[in-house]
């Protein structure tokens, strides 16, 4: 399978603990995105990687999220201290980069429930 | 600043057309079209990068008014598989890089 990837799928974890998630997109892409969806709603951006650079971080995104890609491949995110309002599908995307607008493709999320 | 999509909601019989609409507040780089359907990511459907242009795939369709900043979905003779929610993203770039979804339209195919 080359589509983006996600894991874990599903996340359960107590409130006040770390999580961490993977992403690892497709593999001729150089953008990774992160999205936070909840039920009945669109995806919320969070943030966005031009290669292994951080080129955009969402305002919705308090200092306990925090998001890398080290190698330019796969990236992480970890949510420090969880609250139970962090609990959301938590989406991966890639596309193509440059000066064009491409599609994004999207990871079968990680669900998270925070209790 | 979230752009907003119309109807909310709406329910065809099989063979029927449907029209959703986005409509955005701030001036629109691009605009994307996604179909979900319930538990799964989100898919692409196409993309319009400029004022007035259309696309389109099968009885799917779509068109941008980059004045108006709106754009339409157009879905004909649909299909049971059209079931899902549709969203518009948007893509602005002034100043700082931003992609928004917009509200969504729960369609529903009946046969």
């Amino acid at each position: 399978d080359t589509g983006v990837s996600q894991d874990p799928r599903h996340k359960i974890t107590k409130r006040g603990q770390n999580v961490t998630f993977r992403c690892d997109p497709i593999s001729e892409h150089n953008r990774l995105y992160w999205y936070r969806q909840t039920l009945g709603q669109g995806p919320e951006f969070l943030t966005y990687f031009q290669n292994e650079a951080q080129l955009e971080k969402s305002r919705l995104l308090s200092d306990r999220f925090s998001a890398e890609r080290p190698k330019g491949s796969f990236s992480t995110l970890e949510i420090q201290r969880t609250e139970q309002g962090d609990s959301a599908m938590y989406l991966c995307a890639s596309s193509l980069g440059g000066l064009g607008v491409y599609e994004q493709y999207f990871g079968p999320g990680t669900r998270l429930t925070v209790t | 600043q979230q752009p907003v999509q119309s109807p909310q909601a709406v329910i065809l019989r099989e063979g029927e057309d449907a029209v959703i609409n986005c409509s955005s507040s701030k001036a629109l780089y691009s605009v994307h079209w996604y179909r979900q359907k319930h538990g799964e990511a989100p898919v692409f459907l196409m993309i319009l990068l400029k004022g007035g242009e259309q696309k389109g795939h099968d009885k799917i369709s779509a068109s941008f008014n980059e004045k108006k900043q709106q754009s339409s979905l157009y879905l004909t003779a649909s299909q049971l598989s059209y079931s899902g929610t549709y969203f518009c993203g948007t893509e602005r770039i002034s100043g700082t890089y931003k992609y928004i979804f917009g509200t969504g339209t729960r369609l529903k195919v009946l046969a």
